[in-house]
């Protein structure tokens, strides 16, 4: 079956520990995505990846880092410097070019810092 | 940072009834406009991308209609059921970027 893998998919995070969300897809797909989703708000884009060894930062990209090493995997560090990093992350992926593709997700990781 | 807005936040009808959403995004270096349905303990799925000033898509009870000049697109449910109950979110594409709207969540009730 094709398709998006997000684990965990719950996290539990210490104050001032820094976690990794994963996000593998088997689609062939190259461009990837973070989004962050808060109460009331829409998916807001942290950081995109359009080929391997490339990625770009999104609009609230300060306190998170990304890896794009191989094509299949885009994992999301959650720094100690995000300020505020309880939300629902949800990693996204599609093809190249973007233009008239629709971007398939992952069932999201709900991270909670205690 | 671009913004995309959807309207209502919420909406809730009778089955059979039906209903329409909005989406208004900045018009300038626009690519397309999709749309997605996303479901309670799901991951959002396709409905719609559509490119073209004055596309219409339909897929059964559910079309889109998209205006580029202006900066909207509008999706319609017809004959709205419980199953279609979920939240709808809308992303207009910008170079190789996506950015979604907060969404509209309908509920129906039977």
């Amino acid at each position: 079956d094709g398709g998006i893998t997000q684990s965990p998919k719950y996290l539990f995070r210490k104050e001032g520990q820094n976690v990794t969300l994963s996000c593998e897809q088997n689609l062939n797909h190259d461009a990837m995505y973070w989004y962050r989703q808060d109460p009331g708000q829409g998916l807001r884009l942290i950081y995109y990846s359009q080929i391997v060894n490339d990625f770009q930062k999104g609009d609230i990209a300060e306190g998170y880092s990304v890896s794009r090493e191989k094509k299949e995997s885009f994992p999301l560090t959650v720094t100690s410097a995000q300020k505020n990093p309880t939300a629902f992350y949800l990693c996204a992926s599609s093809n190249q070019p973007t233009r008239n593709t629709e971007a398939f997700f992952g069932q999201g990781t709900r991270l909670t810092v205690v | 940072i671009l913004n995309v807005e959807q309207s209502p936040q919420s909406l809730h009808v009778q089955e059979g009834d039906s209903t329409n959403f909005t989406c208004s995004f900045p018009s300038s270096n626009f690519y397309a406009l999709h749309w997605y349905r996303w479901e309670t303990a799901k991951s959002p799925e396709a409905l719609f991308v559509m490119t073209l000033n004055g596309d219409e898509k339909k897929k059964g009870r559910i079309s889109a209609t998209l205006n580029t000049k202006e900066g909207y697109s509008y999706l319609y449910i017809k004959g709205s059921q419980p199953e279609d109950s979920a939240t709808y979110l809308c992303a207009s594409e910008y170079g190789n970027k996506l950015v979604f709207g907060a969404g509209t969540i309908l509920r129906v009730k039977s």
